[in-house]
């Protein structure tokens, strides 16, 4: 029972070109949700985050759109770069608990080709 | 100066040995979790601990036990190995309902 979901395993794109990666969810009470970039050996580095009252959060060249209604939200990197070749775990979580429990997509991998 | 922090980075152990993960973060975090990343990618958590109090205890075996001697540590004691324990164990912390950090893993290897 999959409560993240990212549909696309693997997404190729052109240096200097748009990168959107795309996730659905399914728990209505998801109100926060972040982006997690994660390179080989290396654990997973916060990207940015939404939180439900907002449907779009900006950062240099990420930006993260929330669409509650459909239960979707995508990341947009602008322009991409090579570095930016790395697999995006997106995460959701529901409630104002201490040690709230994200819910990991199961992530897609991206590569920028130069 | 690493913010949260794995020992050892490799694990490789017999079935039915016991063994334990140590994790520390020096960023001054009040919430420390570990997860279990599986041979299919997923990211899930197994343990979240607030101010050494067990707040999350997902569907995990009690062979697995998270001890905190204090803030800043997390470690995670496994009992028995399994050979579906194999798999890559982060460690992470966060400020409350902050982002969280995560550690460079731990791969275990059970045989």
């Amino acid at each position: 029972d999959q409560q993240v979901k990212q549909n696309s395993p693997s997404l190729s794109v052109q240096e200097g070109r748009i990168s959107i990666l795309n996730c659905d969810y399914t728990n209505s009470m998801f109100d926060y949700f972040l982006w997690y970039k994660k390179y080989p050996a290396e654990g997973p580095t916060f990207l940015i985050s939404i939180s439900s009252i907002k449907d779009k959060n900006e950062d240099g060249r990420f930006t993260v759109f929330l669409n509650k209604s459909a239960k979707h939200l995508s990341l947009h990197i602008v322009p991409s770069q090579p570095g930016d070749s790395a697999v995006y775990f997106c995460a959701a979580s529901a409630g104002d608990n201490y040690g709230q429990n994200f819910v990991f997509g199961p992530g897609t991998r991206l590569s920028v080709l130069p | 100066d690493t913010a949260v922090s794995q020992t050892p980075k490799y694990l490789v152990t017999q079935m039915g040995n016991d063994k334990s993960i140590k994790c520390e973060q020096n960023l001054g975090h009040d919430t420390m979790y570990w997860y279990k990343q599986d041979s299919k990618k997923f990211l899930k958590i197994m343990f979240s601990y607030n101010n050494k109090e067990l707040i999350i205890n997902e569907t995990v075996p009690n062979r697995f036990s998270p001890k905190s001697p204090d803030k800043a540590h997390l470690n995670l004691h496994i009992n028995s190995l399994e050979l579906g324990d194999s798999a890559v164990y982060f460690c992470a912390s966060s400020q409350g309902l902050s982002e969280q950090f995560f550690g460079p893993g731990t791969r275990l290897t059970v045989l």
